[in-house]
Order: structure tokens, then C-alpha cells, then sequence
């Protein structure tokens, strides 16, 4: 199986900071990678994903991931956060059979 | 509205009942999730239905566990003599397509039931 590991459990920026939350994953072989967010009180909603092609996947709000193969890492960077960007941001992998592995969360708050 | 929809939010029950929660995916979608998400922990897969096929049930912690798609739309995750440690937020996600296309398509995801076992 599988193992994604989010090294970051609580960040705590002001606005307009930048923001790198880090995502390591343990496959070898081809994987889809996603970042996903939770505001408090939702669910979960994608934020960018990587099939293939260009590493570097912006996504929605201001946030980008880069796929570095050779360290297996996949991390979320923001240049300049926002108060609502308080939330929950989890990395998932996926290989084989649909079936998604996700890191434990990091818990961002973003004080204004 | 059009996402993935579970019931119900809340469940409270004690140790050794039996509990059924709900989960009503987007309309036409495919592939249908179960995770279980303990406190401070990201999801962990249960169980995948493609249409009513159950193809994998790897994650399902217990033969308490169980769960059925049986048209292909609605599932319901059963469980079964109920312990302390089954307490979790439990999620349903949907993607369009079944694990013959697009591997690793995007899950939509509902906001899932709180389960509180006393």
C-alpha cells in the first residue's frame, strides 16, 4: 500500500505570507496526484490535480503544486495568503483501482 | 443542489447497536467511495463500487462492516455491533467514471456522517 505523508500538522501564517505545505508520497510507479482543501463546516473540495504533462499544476484560488518526481514530493505553494484560506489542506494519491490514499492534513490558519 | 449527499449528519448510538448511513452520489456517476476519517487523521479508503459492483472491499476494518450499491445509485454503509473505535466521520465520494478510464479521476465529495459510538 501506498503511504502519503504530510509533514506539516499545523502552519500559522498572517496574510499576504507564502505559504509551502509539503507532500511526500511512497509509489513508485505512475500516480495521479491531488490536493484537496476543507473549509470549516464543508466538505472536501479539490484543489489541483496532476495526471501528466507540465509538473507545475496551478489550481483554483491562487494555489500551485509541483511534481517532483525524483523526490517523490508533490507540495502546495500560495505566494500570498488570505484569511480564507483558514482550512484543512490534504494531499491524496492515487495509482491503481481508483483507489485514493490521503496524508494525515495540515490545519492552516491564516491570522489577518 | 447537485453534489453527493449523505445521511444522516449526525448519528449518536451505543456500543452494540447496528447503524445504517446513507449516501446518495451526483446523478449518472460511476464510481462511488467509502472512507472512514478519524479524528486528526486524513480519510482512509473503506470499500469501491463501480455501477452495484463491489470491487474492492480491501479497506473495510471488520466483518461488521458492510455495504451495498444495489441499483447502482444510492449506497448504504451497515455496521454492525457497534464499538467505541468505529466513532468517526464516515464519507462518501463520487467520480463519473469507473477505473477502466481516467484512473484517479477527481472524487466529489459529501460532507459526510458523524458517527458517535457511546
Amino acid at each position: 500500500a501506498q503511504s502519503v505523508s504530510q509533514h506539516n500538522h499545523h502552519v500559522i501564517l498572517s496574510e499576504a505570507a507564502s505559504l509551502e505545505l509539503g507532500c511526500n508520497y511512497s509509489y513508485g510507479g505512475t500516480v495521479n496526484l491531488f490536493w484537496y482543501v476543507q473549509y470549516p463546516g464543508q466538505h472536501l473540495q479539490l484543489l489541483l490535480k496532476y495526471f501528466s504533462g507540465d509538473p507545475l499544476v496551478k489550481g483554483i484560488k491562487g494555489f500551485e503544486a509541483e511534481f517532483i518526481k525524483s523526490k517523490f514530493s508533490f507540495n502546495l505553494r500560495k505566494p500570498s495568503v488570505q484569511w480564507s484560506d483558514t482550512a484543512e489542506y490534504f494531499c491524496a494519491v492515487s495509482s491503481t483501482g481508483n483507489q485514493f490514499y490521503f496524508g494525515t492534513g495540515t490545519s492552516l490558519t491564516v491570522i489577518p | 443542489g447537485a453534489g453527493v449527499s449523505q445521511s444522516p449528519r449526525y448519528k449518536v448510538a451505543k456500543r452494540g447497536q447496528d447503524v445504517a448511513l446513507r449516501c446518495d452520489p451526483i446523478s449518472g456517476h460511476v464510481s462511488l467511495f467509502w472512507y472512514q476519517q478519524a479524528l486528526g487523521q486524513g480519510p482512509e479508503f473503506l470499500t469501491y463500487f463501480q455501477n452495484e459492483a463491489q470491487l474492492d472491499k480491501s479497506g473495510l476494518p471488520s466483518d461488521r462492516f458492510f455495504a451495498e450499491r444495489p441499483e447502482g445509485s444510492v449506497s448504504t454503509l451497515k455496521i454492525q455491533r457497534t464499538q467505541q473505535e468505529d466513532s468517526a466521520v464516515y464519507l462518501c465520494a463520487s467520480s463519473l467514471f469507473g477505473r477502466d478510464r481516467d484512473l484517479g479521476k477527481p472524487q466529489h465529495f459529501g460532507d459526510g456522517t458523524r458517527l458517535s459510538i457511546l
